[in-house]
């Protein structure tokens, strides 16, 4: 079984600085792994999926996250942020080779971007 | 292509009564998941459909929940005899079977039980 550790439940962040949320994941196969972005009031939308090839994955609104299997983490970070990045951010892993596609959501990371 | 749409957006029922939720995947999308998400916690996943076909669903999901794809279009999400610990957001997604790892999620149905 897998599971997905977000390690902050809070970012603050000032407008402009660069941020980095955190996220580690347990599995004993091989796995997928992604990050969503939720607005208030608004459904999940995938930033970025890490399936394989390269371990930096670039995704949408500048965001990036890098696949470590040695320390079994998919941090995500963007380099300078915006208050439109205000959000919540779920990092969510599934099983390598599996036809189901049910993810495994972490408990969420709430960015707050300060001006 | 207008997204994922959930049928209400809230609904608020007394403890014991059965409730219904809609969701509308996107047209050509053939898999279509069911995910509960409570405060202050990630989504959890209930059930999914191939089409028609319920093919898994979570030991989440008692046996007060049902889910039903008919026409292999829509999904309907009954939950009978409500708690208060039903009380969650419900989140709809769909994508193609080629690409199950991209999903699109809707905006979810907000229940609460009194």
């Amino acid at each position: 079984a897998q599971s997905v550790t977000q390690l902050d439940s809070q970012v603050p962040v000032f407008e402009e600085a660069p941020v980095e949320l955190r996220c580690n994941y347990s599995s004993s196969v091989s796995v997928y792994l992604f990050w969503y972005v939720q607005y208030p009031n608004q459904g999940l939308q995938l930033l970025l999926k890490y399936l394989s090839g390269s371990t930096l994955v670039k995704g949408i609104n500048g965001f990036e996250a890098e696949f470590n299997k040695s320390q079994t983490s998919f941090h995500l970070r963007k380099p300078s942020v915006h208050i439109s990045d205000t959000a919540e951010y779920f990092c969510a892993v599934t099983d390598y080779g599996g036809s189901q596609g049910n993810l495994i959501f972490g408990k969420g990371t709430k960015l707050s971007v300060k001006p | 292509d207008t997204g994922v749409s959930q049928n209400p957006r809230h609904k608020i029922t007394k403890r014991g009564q059965n409730v219904t939720f809609r969701c509308d995947p996107i047209s050509e999308h053939n898999r279509l998941y069911w995910y509960r998400q409570t405060l202050g916690q990630g989504p959890e996943f209930l059930t999914y459909f191939q089409n028609e076909a319920q093919l898994e669903k979570s030991r989440l999901l008692s046996d007060r929940f049902s889910a039903e794809r008919p026409k292999g279009s829509f999904s309907t999400l009954e939950i009978q005899r409500t708690e208060q610990g039903d009380s969650a957001m419900y989140l709809c997604a769909s994508s193609l079977t080629r690409n199950v790892y991209e999903q699109y999620f809707g905006p979810g149905t907000r229940l609460t039980v009194t």
